[in-house]
């Protein structure tokens, strides 16, 4: 079974610094994708970016992206110019490339990390 | 911008009582899904929903747990006779479909809570 690890329950930054959020995962297969989510509070989750496995180029967007690294089952997301707005609950989710048939949103997440912006 | 509506927000309910919680997925979205947490958890996978019919559930999903489509809008959970371990956040998610990397689209949440 796939397992996903995010060994920080919290991390802060002040405002326009730049911050990285850990995430490892554990699986046998080669082929699948990454996820970070952010949640703010109180609100619902909203994707921030993807990696598909078999990208070797980073993902990017705007000021988020990530440092994959397939073969240490690492995917570490990094916010630049951290923002106010960017305060919330980040996971990191897992999920097969070849979900089964019809379960193409069946995730795997891990624990979270809550990220706090100092002004 | 569309949204999935979760209701109730927060629902307290007694140990053996039916609770339904009830979601709203984006209109043109055909996947559905039911996730949880429990306070100072993982978000669990509950349950995939296509084409008025389960497509995977996890061990968690037992015969307490039930969803359905009624009206082609409403995405319903209930569970049949809660447990305390039921206390948890509920989250309703769609997705308009293939290709793999479809995005899922998630609600607020409804909160739990079984005395």
């Amino acid at each position: 079974a796939q397992t996903v690890t995010q060994s920080q329950p919290e991390m802060s930054v002040q405002e326009a610094e730049t911050v990285t959020l850990s995430c490892t995962y554990d699986t046998s297969e080669s082929d699948y994708y990454l996820f970070w989510y952010k949640q703010p509070p109180s609100r619902q989750m909203i994707l921030v970016i993807r990696q598909e496995a078999y990208k070797q180029q980073n993902a990017t967007e705007n000021r988020f992206s990530v440092n994959f690294q397939k073969a240490a089952k690492s995917f570490s997301l990094k916010i630049s110019d951290s923002q106010l707005g960017d305060a919330a609950m980040y996971f990191c989710a897992y999920r097969r490339s070849n979900a089964g048939g019809t379960s193409y949103g069946k995730l795997t997440f891990g624990q979270g990390t809550i990220l706090t912006v100092h002004p | 911008e569309p949204e999935v509506t979760q209701t109730p927000s927060h629902q307290v309910t007694q140990m053996g009582q039916e609770v339904i919680l009830r979601c709203v997925p984006i209109s043109n979205h055909l996947y559905f899904y039911w996730y949880r947490q429990i306070l100072g958890q993982k978000v669990e996978f509950l349950v995939s929903f296509y084409n008025n019919e389960i497509s995977e559930k996890s061990e968690i999903f037992d015969d307490q747990f039930s969803v359905e489509r009624p009206d082609g809008s409403n995405f319903t959970l209930k569970i049949r006779s809660t447990k305390l371990e039921d206390s948890a956040m509920y989250f309703c998610a769609s997705q308009r479909g293939p290709p793999n990397t479809g995005e899922l689209f998630f609600g607020e949440g409804s909160r739990l809570t079984v005395l």
